[in-house]
């Protein structure tokens, strides 16, 4: 298994600025990914990050607004730039488990813009 | 395209009853089949899941369910529900290749009522 630790766990934040979560994994993992949950909605994939290279953005998101780091194989963060109420949200990472058996969460961040 | 779908929102149910919650699936070929649980406040917790082999698996905290093929389903079944059990259950479809994101389902929210 894999344990996750996630900062900041909450934040509130002014339009207009920009959060960074950090995500600290106990292993080395190849591909970590981050998610984003809308208020009453599912898990939405962001982009997925592989160390030593570009993250992957799925459709709707881009780099400009979601820049991801991704230094070496326990650690990556997500940055929300220019933040607008509708940033509002739980943004999670995750870490596949070995042969893609599970996928392993960390707490989460839940992030209001006022 | 892929997709999960949980058709049901919400559901109430009263402690020490039974519990269905339905799950249904698109996808090209067998895929690897989850169910997490997310309590307020909290990360996704694993409850169980399904790769190949025999078709009703058990998980955690008396959770089983059953990967009905012809159905493309993966129903969560619980015998007797206890308040405990009131939290947000997603279902998730992964492929049978590393490296590759969790599709989540957009929820059920359980109410356990005494």
């Amino acid at each position: 298994s894999a344990v996750i630790s996630q900062k900041p766990s909450r934040d509130i934040c002014q339009r207009g600025t920009s959060l960074t979560i950090q995500c600290q994994v106990d292993s080395q993992v190849t591909m970590m990914f981050w998610y984003r949950q809308q208020p009453g909605q599912s898990l939405t994939l962001i982009a997925t990050a592989n160390q030593g290279s570009e993250a992957t953005y799925e459709s709707g998101f881009v780099i400009d607004k979601f820049p991801i780091s991704r230094p070496n194989l326990t650690f990556s963060t997500l940055t929300v730039s220019n933040l607008s109420p509708e940033d509002s949200s739980i943004y999670l990472c995750s870490v596949e488990g070995q042969w893609n058996t599970e996928a392993f969460f960390g707490q989460g961040t839940r992030l209001t813009v006022v | 395209a892929q997709s999960v779908t949980q058709p049901d929102i919400h559901i109430t149910v009263s402690e020490g009853a039974s519990l269905e919650l339905r799950c249904n699936y698109s996808y090209g070929a067998t895929p690897y089949l989850f169910w997490y649980v997310q309590s307020p406040g909290q990360g996704l917790q694993l409850l169980l899941k399904y790769f190949s082999g025999d078709t009703l698996v058990q998980g955690i905290k008396g959770f089983e369910a059953e990967f009905k093929r012809s159905q493309s389903s993966f129903n969560l079944r619980k015998p007797s529900v206890h308040w405990s059990d009131a939290a947000e259950y997603f279902c998730a479809v992964g492929p049978n290749q590393a490296g590759t994101a969790l599709i989540f389902g957009k929820g059920t929210t359980l109410s356990v009522s005494s």
